[in-house]
């Protein structure tokens, strides 16, 4: 089985300093893991994607994630937040023979002026 | 490059209304098509899926139905709409055998159902 936890619901951050959001994952094997970016009333962007080619993935926007298979972990950092980042992120996790996607609940991020 | 697309983009029913959604992929050929819903506080729940024309898995039982009449079009309906059915409709395409392999998301359809 897979879950994948986010484990805040809203962050807050000022305009110009890095952004953390937390994704833990559980799976009985090697996930695919992604963040999503959702702003209101669209559809999800992807913003990355880890398949293990690589720990580090760095994504669009100036994003990146690092697995860490030690702490079962995949957060989505940014150095420094722009206004244009305040938007609702998705870490989700995918496992092989499954069309099924597992989404986390989502983290609402607040960039304040 | 792929596009995918949605209409239309916001809806407005009363209980017990017919609903059609429609989805439609550029730019590539023989997707996997995605329907899911995103109802407030209860995240992103996949409806169905599709991996050729003609052929639709559906992951929950509901009222709503999915056809996809040409490879690239995939249609969510429903005779007879319920409260419940209220949400953002995302559709979505992608290749591979699973859901390893990417899936982009189209714009959304936010239905209210009074």
């Amino acid at each position: 089985a897979q879950s994948v936890t986010q484990l805040d619901s809203h962050v807050s951050v000022s305009e110009g300093t890095p952004v953390l959001l937390r994704c833990n994952y559980s799976s009985s094997y090697s996930p695919s893991l992604f963040w999503y970016v959702q702003h209101p009333n669209k559809g999800l962007q992807l913003l990355l994607k880890y398949t293990s080619a690589a720990t580090l993935v760095k994504g669009i926007n100036g994003f990146e994630a690092e697995f860490k298979k030690s702490e079962t972990s995949f957060h989505l950092t940014k150095p420094s937040a722009h206004m244009s980042d305040a938007a609702e992120y998705f870490c989700v996790g995918a496992g092989a023979g499954s069309y099924q996607l597992t989404f986390g609940k989502g983290t609402k991020l607040s960039v304040i002026p | 490059s792929q596009t995918i697309h949605q209409w239309p983009a916001t809806l407005v029913q009363p209980v017990g209304s017919p609903l059609s959604l429609e989805c439609t992929v550029e730019g590539t050929s023989n997707p996997n098509l995605y329907w899911y819903r995103q109802a407030a506080g209860r995240g992103l729940q996949l409806l169905f899926y599709s991996v050729g024309i003609g052929q639709i898995s559906s992951e929950v039982p509901q009222n709503l139905s999915a056809s996809r009449p040409q490879d690239r079009q995939f249609i969510l309906s429903s005779k007879k709409l319920l409260l419940s059915d209220s949400g953002f409709y995302l559709c979505a395409w992608g290749r591979g055998r699973d859901s390893t392999d990417t899936q982009y998301f189209g714009p959304g359809t936010r239905l209210t159902v009074l």
